[in-house]
C-alpha cells in the first residue's frame, strides 16, 4: 500500500526561527514529489522535486529530495506569522495520481 | 482565468439526503480530480477524469458515491444516501497534460451531514 508520512504533525515556533518539515514515502511508480501550502482553503503549489540532491528555492523556502532514502525536507528560514499553515507533501505516481501525507500544521508565534 | 469553481461552498444536510457537489475546471484543462479532506484521513483522491472519461475511481469509498463529467467544463460528485461520516471538505482540482504535475485546486465544498 502506498504511504506518505509527514513529521512532525504539528509544530509551534517563534517568528524568526528556522523550521524543517519532513516527508518520507513508500510509493510504487514514483514520478515526483510535491509540496503544497494550505491556509484555511485550497492547497497551493510550492515545489515539485523529481531528481535527487537538487535543491529548489523560493525566497525563504527551500526543498530537497533524496530518492535513495525516499524522503524530502522543506526548510523555512526566518519564519514569519504568514508562514502559519498546513504544509502538505504529496507523491505523484503514474500519470496523474497524487498521494498525500497527513500534513504538518505549522504555527508561527510573534 | 477564474480558476477552478466549486459549488456550493457550504452544505448542511441530514443523514439520508442526497448531496450533489459541482465543479467547473479551468478552461483547457483535460484532467479533473475529486478529493476529500478530513482530520483523520487527510487529503484523499476519490476519482479522476481525463478528457471526461473516468480513469481511476479506486478511491471512491463505496457505492453511495458517484461522479460524472458530462462535458469538459462540468463535473458532479453525488452522495446518495449521505451519512454523518461523509462530513468533510471536498476539493475539485484540474490540470493539463502539458503541466501534468501541477494540479490547481478549487476552494472546496464544506459538507456537514447531521
Amino acid at each position: 500500500e502506498d504511504k506518505v508520512v509527514q513529521s512532525p504533525l504539528s509544530l509551534v515556533v517563534h517568528e524568526g526561527d528556522t523550521v524543517t518539515l519532513n516527508c518520507s514515502y513508500e510509493v510504487t511508480n514514483f514520478r515526483s514529489l510535491l509540496w503544497y501550502k494550505q491556509e484555511k482553503k485550497a492547497p497551493t503549489f510550492l515545489f515539485m522535486l523529481t531528481s535527487s540532491g537538487i535543491e529548489k528555492k523560493s525566497g525563504r523556502l527551500s526543498s530537497i529530495l533524496d530518492k535513495k532514502e525516499l524522503f524530502s525536507i522543506l526548510n523555512i528560514t526566518a519564519t514569519q506569522t504568514g508562514d502559519s499553515a498546513i504544509y502538505l507533501c504529496a507523491v505523484l505516481k503514474g500519470a496523474q495520481k497524487l498521494v498525500f501525507g497527513q500534513g504538518t500544521r505549522l504555527t508561527i508565534n510573534p | 482565468d477564474a480558476g477552478v469553481i466549486q459549488s456550493p461552498r457550504h452544505e448542511v444536510t441530514e443523514m439520508g439526503q442526497e448531496v450533489t457537489l459541482r465543479c467547473k475546471p479551468i478552461s483547457g484543462h483535460d484532467y479533473l480530480f475529486w478529493y476529500r479532506q478530513t482530520m483523520m484521513r487527510g487529503l484523499e483522491l476519490l476519482i479522476y477524469f481525463n478528457n471526461n472519461v473516468p480513469i481511476d475511481d479506486s478511491g471512491m469509498p463505496e457505492d453511495r458515491f458517484s461522479a460524472k463529467m458530462p462535458n469538459a467544463s462540468f463535473s458532479t460528485l453525488k452522495i446518495q444516501p449521505s451519512e454523518p461520516r461523509d462530513s468533510a471538505v471536498y476539493f475539485c482540482a484540474s490540470s493539463s497534460s502539458g503541466e501534468a504535475e501541477t494540479q490547481y485546486f478549487g476552494p472546496g465544498t464544506r459538507l456537514l451531514v447531521l
